[in-house]
């Protein structure tokens, strides 16, 4: 079945510091993928989505650009905040309307 | 932005007991979704829902059931809860297939 892995369980950073979280897939036939930010006390929030290999999404300064060869959805931003201290999740949804989310990479950034 | 309550915030419940999660969603939805969320497995799909009188099977259905009663409304039943079943649930919706799900608040439930 279709499955995603985020690499990275923990990610601590300082502010300003360039962030990288790394999200490969597995899935037959050619997914949507999305990210997800969750932060403490809440629910998770769609982030954005890349439909097509080579689409860039982006929203609030992050950004994934769709890979098909490397079955890959990198999230980045140059700089992060504070504020963007949050668990973050990759997703792909195929055919039908499950979405299928990674394990989640928990983001700490120190002041 | 849409809009996704569920009840009861938090619920402790004993082994064998009777639980109902409930979720209501304003924005004409057709999907629905229940998830549960454990600490190193993230997020994963329970049941979901096209519309009222629907229901699919997700990923990890054992012990649970689930009712959409109405398009806006679609509930979650334990009816033998287990301290297995000890999680932060989450309800979502969504309008169209591939559009992005909105997600409510959460319900802790913690069986004892």
């Amino acid at each position: 079945g279709d499955s995603v892995t985020q690499t990275e369980g923990q990610v601590a950073l300082s502010e300003e510091d360039f962030l990288t979280i790394h999200c490969n897939y597995s899935a037959s036939g050619y997914p949507a993928l999305f990210w997800y930010v969750q932060y403490p006390g809440e629910g998770p929030q769609f982030l954005f989505r890349a439909s097509r290999d080579k689409e860039k999404g982006s929203s609030r300064g992050f950004e994934a650009t769709y890979n098909k060869e490397a079955t890959s959805f990198h999230l980045q931003k140059a700089s992060v905040q504070e504020s963007d201290s949050a668990v973050y999740y990759c997703a792909l949804k195929n055919a039908g309307a499950k979405l299928t989310f990674g394990g989640g990479t928990r983001l700490t950034v120190r002041p | 932005e849409a809009a996704v309550t569920q009840s009861p915030r938090n619920k402790v419940t004993v082994t064998g007991g009777n639980v109902t999660l409930s979720c209501r969603q304003t924005n004409s939805h057709n999907y629905m979704y229940w998830y549960r969320q454990d600490t190193g497995h993230g997020l994963r799909l329970i049941h979901y829902s096209y519309g009222a009188g629907n229901l699919q099977i997700g990923d990890v259905p054992d012990g649970y059931k689930a009712t959409r009663t109405t398009q806006e409304d679609f509930f979650l039943l334990l009816e033998l809860a287990s301290p297995s079943q000890t999680s932060l649930y989450f309800c979502a919706s969504s309008g169209r297939v591939f559009a992005e799900q909105f997600f409510g608040p959460g319900t802790r439930l913690t069986v004892l």
